[in-house]
């Protein structure tokens, strides 16, 4: 069936270090990517998107680029600030434009001033 | 423009109740569905409803129910709960993909 991957965490960074959450997707069909925040005692935002290969889908200073080849949507950001600081999820959307999200366990980032 | 309102958010149950969460969806969204998720995990797809119908159900047994209103608004309901349906409970309603999510409601089951 279909999954989503994370790389484990927590993630703990410094403010202003470069940050890299790994994703994973099962490459059944032609599915939509996704990246999800969720600040402690809340439900979820979207961070950002991308819906076919090679898209790069952006977002304050977030970036993931969707990757067929490697079958990859990895979270990127140059400079991280405590505000970033939640549980970050990367999730994927079956083939119809209806399709339920599937998402992966979540990674907890903590950044310190 | 409000967003996806969920109600209560916060809930306390004792195993073998019965449950309902209700959701209202972002205004011009048709569409609603339900996640689940436990502390410390990902959401998991419970049901989507569409029209007042069901339109698809992930790996959750029958004491799960929904129900769609013409209003698009929905509820959750969970008959005889057990401890492990104890979990933050999200709604998300969208028109053609776009996915917006609700708070949530925490349940607790003791």
């Amino acid at each position: 069936g279909n999954s989503v991957t994370q790389m484990e965490g927590p993630v703990t960074l410094s403010e202003e270090a470069f940050l890299t959450i790994n994703c994973t997707y099962t490459a059944t069909g032609y599915p939509s990517l996704f990246w999800y925040v969720q600040y402690p005692g809340e439900g979820l935002q979207l961070l950002l998107k991308a819906t076919k290969a090679d898209d790069k889908g952006s977002n304050k200073g977030f970036e993931a680029t969707y990757r067929k080849e490697t079958t990859s949507f990895h979270l990127e950001k140059g400079s991280v600030q405590v505000s970033d600081s939640a549980v970050y999820f990367c999730a994927r959307l079956g083939g119809t434009s209806y399709g339920k999200l599937t998402f992966g366990q979540g990674t907890i980032l903590t950044v310190h001033p | 423009d409000a967003g996806v309102t969920q109600s209560p958010t916060h809930l306390i149950k004792t195993r073998g109740q019965q449950v309902t969460l209700r959701c209202s969806p972002k205004s011009g969204h048709d569409t609603v569905s339900w996640y689940q998720q436990a502390l410390g995990q990902g959401p998991q797809f419970i049901f989507q409803y569409y029209e007042e119908e069901e339109r698809q159900r992930g790996n959750f047994p029958d004491r799960f129910s929904g129900h769609q209103f013409p209003n698009y608004s929905s509820e959750l309901n969970v008959n005889a709960l057990l401890l492990g349906d104890s979990a933050l409970y999200l709604c998300a309603s969208s028109l053609t993909g776009g996915y917006t999510f609700g708070s949530g409601t925490r349940l607790t089951v003791v």
